[in-house]
């Protein structure tokens, strides 16, 4: 089955932009989606499709495609942002998720 | 508001079966997909099956195929997750999530509030 990769961890400085990534070969034909939790709480969609946020989710949330990498970007990183961020895609009947990637803003 | 309201935690003990609900409201129920996500403390999500609930349809990941049932009832815009044989590292925190889909690519939104099963 397809498998989804994450890095583990990354870290940015308060403002400053971050970029996490998804790798896949999954994500040669479907778009990954992305989902932001917090500690106790349940996952919440951030980015969907080629480049799209839900209602209420920050501009400074940002999603794009190159081959098979997708990747979340998070521009002038804030306090509140800091959680684990998850990727998911689909592989042909089957739903994947990555590993998750826990971001610390510093 | 679109929302899905899922049942409270559960104890159970090894060998049983548990079954969580999950109530939508906010929009028709049978237009979209439900699945299950399950998370163990610490761990990342793991995805489990789906259910188109106009159709009846449904999909297991094989991981849990033999053990895992999921249902709907239409009259009350309400799915469900049976898992049976159950075992302690069955033991996380279980959510359903309505999938949307355009050209094949779906997403998650929104996600019931989660509940806890605990094998023990």
């Amino acid at each position: 089955s397809s498998e989804l990769t994450q890095d583990p961890a990354v870290s940015v400085a308060l403002g400053q932009t971050v970029r996490i990534t998804c790798q896949g070969d999954s994500l040669r034909s479907y778009y990954a989606s992305w989902y932001q939790q917090k500690p106790g709480q349940a996952p919440i969609l951030v980015i969907y499709g080629k480049n799209n946020r839900p209602s209420g989710i920050p501009d400074r949330f940002s999603g794009s495609t190159s081959g098979n990498t997708a990747s979340l970007t998070i521009t002038g990183a804030q306090a509140e942002d800091e959680a684990d961020y998850y990727c998911k895609s689909r592989d042909s009947s089957a739903v994947v998720f990555g590993g998750g990637t826990k971001l610390t803003v510093l | 508001q679109v929302q899905l309201v899922q049942s409270g935690a559960e104890v159970k003990k090894p060998g049983a079966s548990v079954k969580v609900s999950c109530k939508a409201s906010g929009y028709t129920f049978t237009t979209y997909d439900i699945n299950w996500v399950r998370q163990a403390t610490g761990q990342g999500l793991e995805w489990m099956g789906w259910m188109n609930p106009n159709s009846g349809y449904i999909g297991y990941a094989q991981k849990f195929q033999g053990r895992l049932t999921i249902t709907r009832n239409t009259s009350i815009s309400t799915a469900y997750m049976e898992l049976s044989s159950l075992r302690s590292d069955d033991t996380a925190v279980y959510y359903c999530a309505r999938e949307r889909r355009s050209s094949g690519s779906g997403w998650f939104d929104p996600w019931g509030q989660g509940t806890q099963v605990t094998v023990s």
